[in-house]
């Protein structure tokens, strides 16, 4: 069983649409990061978190550590939110590394 | 505007042959990373690098091993390809101690196919 688990691992919205993207982990972490992954291959850094909720323009990121579970919402989608987006992970044993999830492909059509 | 490049977009290969996969920074960080991506399985880590000449074996390194001479480069190779190494390959970098503040760069990735 992975160590980050997202889901949906696909998903698909209309353009306006409010979108959630699911992260759960197992491990006890130090910080929790939400990544952007678009065609081209390049991977860039949206929110890093270790407690609360974050914000930026559309974005929403909140974590819940008790839990162990963090969400990603998009507010008012367009069609150039299309991407992967990859949770990831520093565990707090082994802070040299993250432990990425597998990725959810959002498509937002007009 | 700092980068890692990575030397090639696209690559086909043949079953046998021994690829190299270049990666280059221009950061002066210390740290290196070479994943894999597959789908459904998001991205592995194969192998990192602390140090220049110096490297530590990741979650999936069988097949693969790299090469760390100079601080700014990192190679990734395939001793004998084969077709299950046909994946994406991402290499990264960073500081040192910054995983907490997502000190990563990402390269855009190499596409390697196994014929």
């Amino acid at each position: 069983k992975n160590e980050v688990e997202q889901s949906p691992q696909n998903l698909t919205a209309q353009e306006g649409e409010f979108i959630t993207i699911n992260c759960s982990y197992s491990v006890g972490i130090s910080a929790l990061h939400w990544l952007q992954q678009h065609p081209g291959g390049g991977i860039v850094s949206l929110f890093m978190l270790s407690s609360g909720k974050k914000k930026h323009g559309r974005l929403i990121a909140t974590i819940n550590i008790q839990e162990k579970h963090s969400s990603l919402h998009i507010t008012a989608s367009h069609p150039r939110d299309s991407a992967v987006y990859i949770c990831a992970v520093v565990r707090r044993i082994d802070t040299d590394k993250l432990i990425f999830g597998t990725g959810t492909r959002l498509q937002v059509f007009p | 505007d700092v980068k890692v490049t990575q030397s090639s977009r696209y690559l086909v290969k043949r079953t046998g042959e021994k690829v190299f996969l270049e990666c280059v920074q221009d950061m002066d960080h210390e740290n290196m990373f070479w994943y894999r991506q597959d789908p459904g399985l998001g991205l592995r880590l194969i192998y990192f690098s602390y140090d220049v000449k110096m490297k530590e074996k990741g979650d999936i390194p069988e097949g693969y091993s790299v090469s760390r001479e100079k601080k700014e480069r990192f190679s990734l190779i395939l001793e004998s390809a084969s077709t299950n190494q046909t994946s994406m390959y991402l290499c990264a970098s960073s500081p040192p101690g910054t995983f907490y503040n997502y000190g990563y760069t990402f390269g855009s990735g190499t596409r390697l196919t196994v014929v």
